[in-house]
Order: structure tokens, then sequence, then C-alpha cells
């Protein structure tokens, strides 16, 4: 799986957009960006994926460079339970036996 | 529609002790696997499944065996608990090993082992 690089942390004002960065520079062209993210002691929860257009769902908005070597998760109007570690992963999809590789990831915290 | 639901939610067991970790889902997924979590560790897969009656190993297995009966469960079984295996232990599923959408996880199991 290729690496991905995000910022340690960030702050969001309550009913504001959360714009979180990714950046994956040596992604390779069969490899998705999955967004998954963990609030305090729950299970990993899955977001959203894509593999070059942008993709919009209930919990938020994928947005992936042309060159496909960064993206963003938007989470359009944040709220306090959007408190989490964010993961941006890159890897081809789902395959079996090789784990998911969370990093660092990014601690958003949403004030209000 | 429960999604994965793994029981007990928190457990202590005895150095030599054994135990299962259950796990069920109930979105007809075929793939399902077990990770731990470890603090500065991230998530280590340790045994999978691409449906019933198929288990494999993940990259740490030892003092772990799973089983598949149906499609819905997939137990973990620790055989002699030690305290290195205290961690906080997740199931997730997905509908095939290879399909794009992400794994749904459960809400994890506590384990202390002392």
């Amino acid at each position: 799986d290729a690496k991905t690089t995000q910022p340690p942390s960030m702050d969001c004002a309550e009913g504001r957009a959360a714009n979180l960065p990714c950046n994956h520079s040596t992604i390779s062209g069969n490899e998705y960006v999955y967004w998954y993210r963990q609030i305090h002691s729950q299970g990993p929860q899955y977001i959203i994926h894509g593999l070059k257009n942008n993709e919009t769902n209930e919990m938020a908005s994928l947005i992936i460079t042309e060159d496909r070597k960064s993206s963003t998760l938007i989470l359009p109007h944040a709220t306090l339970r959007d408190t989490a570690v964010y993961y941006c992963i890159v890897r081809v999809p789902n395959q079996a036996g090789t784990a998911l590789i969370f990093g660092k990831g990014t601690t958003l915290s949403v004030s209000s | 529609n429960a999604g994965v639901t793994q029981t007990p939610k928190f457990q202590v067991l005895k150095t030599g002790q054994s135990m299962t970790l259950q796990c069920a889902q109930d979105m007809n997924h075929e793939y399902m696997s077990w990770y731990r979590q470890d603090p500065g560790m991230g998530l280590r897969l340790i045994h999978y499944s691409v449906g019933a009656g198929i288990t494999d190993q993940g990259e740490v297995p030892n003092g772990y065996n799973v089983s598949r009966s149906t499609t819905e469960d997939f137990p973990l079984r620790l055989l002699s608990a030690a305290p290195s295996q205290t961690s906080v232990y997740f199931c997730a599923s997905s509908f095939t090993a290879g399909t794009q959408g992400g794994y749904t996880f459960g809400s994890g199991t506590r384990l202390t082992v002392v």
C-alpha cells in the first residue's frame, strides 16, 4: 500500500465545513483512496472512497486531484459528533489477507 | 439491520485461560476479519475468512484460532491467554474480498489479560 501523509491535528467550528487533506504522491494506478474515522473508544467507521472522480455520499465529499497525488475529505457541516481521528488510506480494493494500514491520521476537533 | 455485533464488550482473563470472542453480521457479507489494535501499533490483522468454511492467517495469528461455519458468524478463540494479548479486538466485514466498498467494523472487545 502507498504511504499517506496527513496533518496531525485540525480544528473546526461547529456548523462549518471541515476540509481534511491527504497527500499520497506515490499512489499506484489501481489503488483507491479510502477514508475512515475512529471516534474515541469505538470501532473504525468507513466514510467514503474513490479512484479518480470526486465522490459524495451522505457523510462527506471526497475531492481527488487530477494527478491523484492528493485528496481532501470534506465534512460540509461539522458537528461535535464528528470529533474523531480521520485516516486516509490508499490500497487496492479489499484484498483478502491484506490489512488496513492506519497511519497516525488527523485528529479533528470540532468545537461550539 | 444491526451491522457487525461483537460480544463481550469487556473481558478480563487470567493468564492461561481460554475464551471466545464472538462476531456476527447480518449483512450477508462474505468477507470477515479480526484485527487487534494496540497503542502506537495501528490495526494488525489476525485472521480472515473469504466465505463459510474458508479461513486463513493474517499477520499476527499466533495464539488465536478461528472458524467460519456460517456466513454470519466468525468467532475468535484465544487458546491460552497471555498478557501480550491484552488489546482491543475488532471484527470487520465486507461483501466480498475484492469489493471496492469499505469495511464495516464492530464496536470492539476490550480484553485485559492479567
